[in-house]
Order: C-alpha cells, then structure tokens, then sequence
C-alpha cells in the first residue's frame, strides 16, 4: 500500500466549477500537507500547504486536512481553463526532509 | 529572488552511460533535495543535501550519488544508467528555518536512457 494514494483521473469540469481533489494517506506519523500544481513539462508549484489537521484558504484554492479519517482534499471554486494541470498531493512527518507524493490528479477545465 | 534552476533541459543517454545533472537552489536556501517523477507519477525522493552532506535517501541504489557545493547548488549523478532511469529528474530547495516542508521545485531535467 502506498503511504499516500491519489486518484489519477483525469478530472474533466467546465469553467466555473467547483472542482474537488482527495488524496488519502496511511502514515500517522503525517503532519504537513502540500498541494502542488504541475503543468506540462514544468516543475510542480507549491500552491499551499497545512499543518495538522484544519482548512487554509487561499483565493479561490481551498485545502482540507482531516487527521482522524487520514483525508486530504483541495477545492477549486470557479475553476478556470489555465487551472488545467496535474495536482498533486503530498505529505511530510514532521523532523524528517522526503516529501511522499501522490501520483496526480489531471485536471482539464474546458471554456 | 532566483529561483530553482537545472540543467540541461533534457538530455539523451545509452544504457550503461554515466549523466550528471545539475541544480541551483533558490535565493537564501542551503538544502536541496532530488526527486526523480517516472511518466504519470508522483516525484519519489532520491536523496537531500545540507552542509555539503547528504541528509537522508531514498530507496535508490548507490549508483545514484550527489554533491552539494558550498554556494549550495548540487549535482546528481547517476552512474550505469539503466532504461527504467528514464525520468524527470527534480531538484528542490529549502531552507531549516522555513522547514522541509516547504520545497520549491525547478523545472526538471528530462532524461531518456535508450
């Protein structure tokens, strides 16, 4: 089983919508959650991370931490067509330095 | 403020063939770390690099190797390149202060072994 386990997709929504990304995970040892963006032959982009358990708000991104049922979530509110990317969750115990990833989830947001 | 840099972009090997990647970590940030992301995978950790010494690896065999300079930039060597190295190989940079969790990434260096 891996530590943390991600819905590849891909996700296809239309503009405007209210798009919804989980990842769930296995190891309690956990305590920062990032969510990063990568395009197309790029990099991932760390869009935001929480610590423990709780939400974060950042513009229209939204990040959801829930410790007790190992459940992570990224919500997108009016998605838009340049929000097309793979999203990627990833967790880190705290003391340690390897961030585990998730697969990706492709996300595709048509006009 | 600078951001990740590596190089090359990409590059083409054959089997057998040892490469050396190289990575400028961001403005203000001594730790790098190397991920390698296989197609339509999640970046797995390689090793991370902290005063020049290697602070913690992955599961990959030693023909993968590093450096950390003291301006703080790295190279990843890997050495005997077999097929299933091909990959994007990511280089991230962070600082103690701000913790390991908050690692920027650069843009990768795209590596096919034939």
């Amino acid at each position: 089983q891996k530590e943390v386990e991600q819905d590849p997709g891909p996700l296809s929504v239309p503009e405007g919508a209210i798009v919804s990304l989980n990842c769930t995970y296995s190891n309690s040892a956990f305590q920062y959650f990032m969510w990063y963006r990568q395009y197309s032959r790029k990099g991932p982009e760390l869009l935001m991370y929480t610590y423990s358990s709780g939400n974060k708000e950042d513009g229209r991104f939204t990040a959801q931490v829930d410790k007790s049922s190992k459940y992570i979530s990224l919500f997108i509110r009016d998605s838009q067509p340049s929000d097309s990317a793979t999203y990627l969750c990833a967790a880190i115990s705290g003391g340690y330095n390897k961030l585990i990833f998730g697969a990706g989830t492709r996300l595709a947001v048509h006009p | 403020e600078t951001g990740v840099t590596q190089s090359p972009t990409h590059l083409i090997k054959t089997r057998g063939q040892q490469v050396t990647l190289r990575c400028s970590s961001q403005s203000g940030h001594n730790t790098v770390s190397w991920y390698q992301q296989a197609l339509g995978q999640g970046p797995q950790f390689i090793f991370q690099y902290y005063r020049e010494e290697e602070n913690g690896r992955g599961n990959f065999p030693p023909r993968f190797s590093g450096l950390q300079f003291p301006n703080y930039s790295s190279e990843l060597n890997v050495n005997a390149l077999e097929l299933d190295d091909s990959a994007l190989y990511l280089c991230a940079s962070s600082t103690p202060g701000q913790g390991t969790h908050e690692q920027y990434f650069g843009p990768g260096t795209r590596l096919t072994v034939t």
